[in-house]
């Protein structure tokens, strides 16, 4: 069975850009998580879709991030435009059901500077 | 409100000596937690997890577990070290309450001295 996916793994942005993270998830699982580490904080929830619908998002920051998942099978997170405390390590992850006695499966992760 | 503290950024063993890594958790609900681990350049793997059954949980690569209520603890344990055990651990805490995010603690660095 293929993980979820994440790309690109690293990407170097300046200031202002903007940059588009892609998840794909493991098939057939419906929900699917993104959650960030900026430098010395915790990894912290930023939004759960359950298909192609958004469940929870109350972990955006601002109106600067847009995720989607059309289909309800790979995600997007597009950064619009990047500011230097956008930096981190930005996972997703994916689950069958809500989680608990299934866990979840996360991606390797994408590193974004913003320089 | 569910939260978990580490209480150690990093912790350094030598190989073949027992692992010690420490997790305080609180929750409103009936938690079920998680520890993880992050290898350089690997993603999230699931060590182990806590879901209301047997107190004592073992996971891969020989790490258990013991979650203890009245202490409100979670503390992560191996006999012996290896060194492929470097790397960094994450406690995880989530509410059995209908929906609920995970909520990671900042992460234990383990080092691994030969």
């Amino acid at each position: 069975e293929a993980g979820v996916t994440q790309f690109p793994s690293h990407s170097v942005i300046e200031k202002g850009q903007t940059v588009t993270l892609r998840c794909d998830p493991i098939s057939g699982h419906d929900n699917l998580y993104w959650y960030r580490r900026v430098m010395g904080k915790e990894i912290k929830f930023l939004l759960h879709f359950v298909k192609e619908s958004k469940q929870d998002e109350s972990g955006m920051p601002n109106n600067r991030f847009l995720a989607e998942r059309t289909g309800g099978t790979y995600s997007t997170l597009k950064v619009q435009p990047a500011e230097l405390e956008d930096s981190g390590v930005y996972f997703c992850a994916s689950s069958q059901a809500l989680a608990l006695n299934y866990g979840y499966t996360f991606g390797s992760g994408t590193r974004l500077t913003v320089v | 409100a569910q939260s978990v503290t580490q209480l150690d950024s990093h912790v350094s063993v030598s190989e073949g000596t027992p692992v010690l890594l420490r997790c305080n958790y609180s929750s409103s609900y009936s938690p079920s937690l998680f520890w993880y681990v992050q290898h350089p350049n690997k993603g999230l793997q699931l060590l182990l997890k806590y879901t209301s059954a047997a107190t004592l949980v073992k996971g891969i690569n020989g790490f258990e577990a013991e979650f203890k209520k009245s202490e409100t603890s979670f503390h992560l344990t191996k006999p012996s070290a290896h060194m492929s055990d470097a790397a960094e651990y994450f406690c995880v805490v989530t509410e059995n309450s209908g929906y609920s995010t995970l909520t990671f603690g900042k992460g234990t660095m383990l080092l691994v001295s030969p």
